[in-house]
């Protein structure tokens, strides 16, 4: 069964709107999670390693200020795309691992923004 | 600079033969890689993985293969089902950094 669940799994909104995305480990506490983001045809890239308590690590290239990041507790992340506009359109997934050692990360279903 | 790569974009294989998915990585210091499966409009579906202290690695119909001195790995699906048909994407790590580089992925098709 799914380890990972992702909410919501498809937006559309108009140009300038927030939305802001959950993440959650099921049945596990994960200190730290991730958010990929994926253009059609493409490979999943990673934006950025959110930390429990902490600030998340941006990859180059990834705005904060635009894709707002908060781990407020051990099994919930979320990502907020902040005024966003048809190029922010993309699939956004998350994933967590579970504690210790050379763990698999297990992703969620994936959030599919349209931006009008 | 694409650190990992899946050079074929799709393959086709008939049900029952042996499906064998190829990944090249340029970076010596991952030393983790993994396998997973995604379909349509999901999140990727974790298969197998491999550390570099192994060379081979099997679960069940999946077998993962490390050549540490060529930086390749491959993926063998046997035998193949209708149901393995999907998108299937390489990735590494370097152990302790969690960060996942992933391939661009290859579209397995699986013809009954």
């Amino acid at each position: 069964g799914a380890v990972v669940s992702q909410h919501p799994s498809w937006v559309i909104c108009k140009s300038g709107t927030s939305v802001k995305i959950e993440c959650r480990s099921l049945d596990f506490q994960a200190t730290t999670m991730f958010w990929y983001r994926q253009f059609p045809k493409q490979s999943l890239m990673l934006m950025a390693t959110s930390n429990e308590g902490s600030k998340a690590t941006y990859e180059q290239g990834v705005e904060k200020d635009k894709f707002l990041i908060n781990h407020a507790s051990l099994t919930l992340s979320t990502l907020t795309v902040t005024s966003a506009h048809p190029e922010d359109s993309s699939f956004y997934i998350c994933s967590a691992s579970f504690p210790g050692g050379n763990q698999p990360q297990h992703f969620g279903d994936g959030t599919r923004l349209s931006i009008l | 600079d694409q650190q990992v790569k899946q050079n074929s974009p799709s393959l086709s294989v008939q049900e029952g033969r042996i499906s064998i998915l190829n990944c090249d990585y340029t970076n010596s210091m991952f030393d983790y890689f993994l396998w997973y499966k995604k379909y349509p409009a999901e999140g990727p579906t974790f298969l197998i993985s491999i550390s570099s202290i192994k060379d081979k690695n099997e679960d069940g119909r999946f077998t993962v293969f490390l050549n540490k001195s060529a930086k390749h790995l491959s993926l063998h699906i046997v035998p193949s089902q209708p149901g393995d048909s999907a998108v299937y994407f390489c990735a590494a790590s370097e152990s302790g950094t969690y960060k996942y580089i992933f391939g661009t992925g290859t579209r397995l098709k699986v013809l009954a």
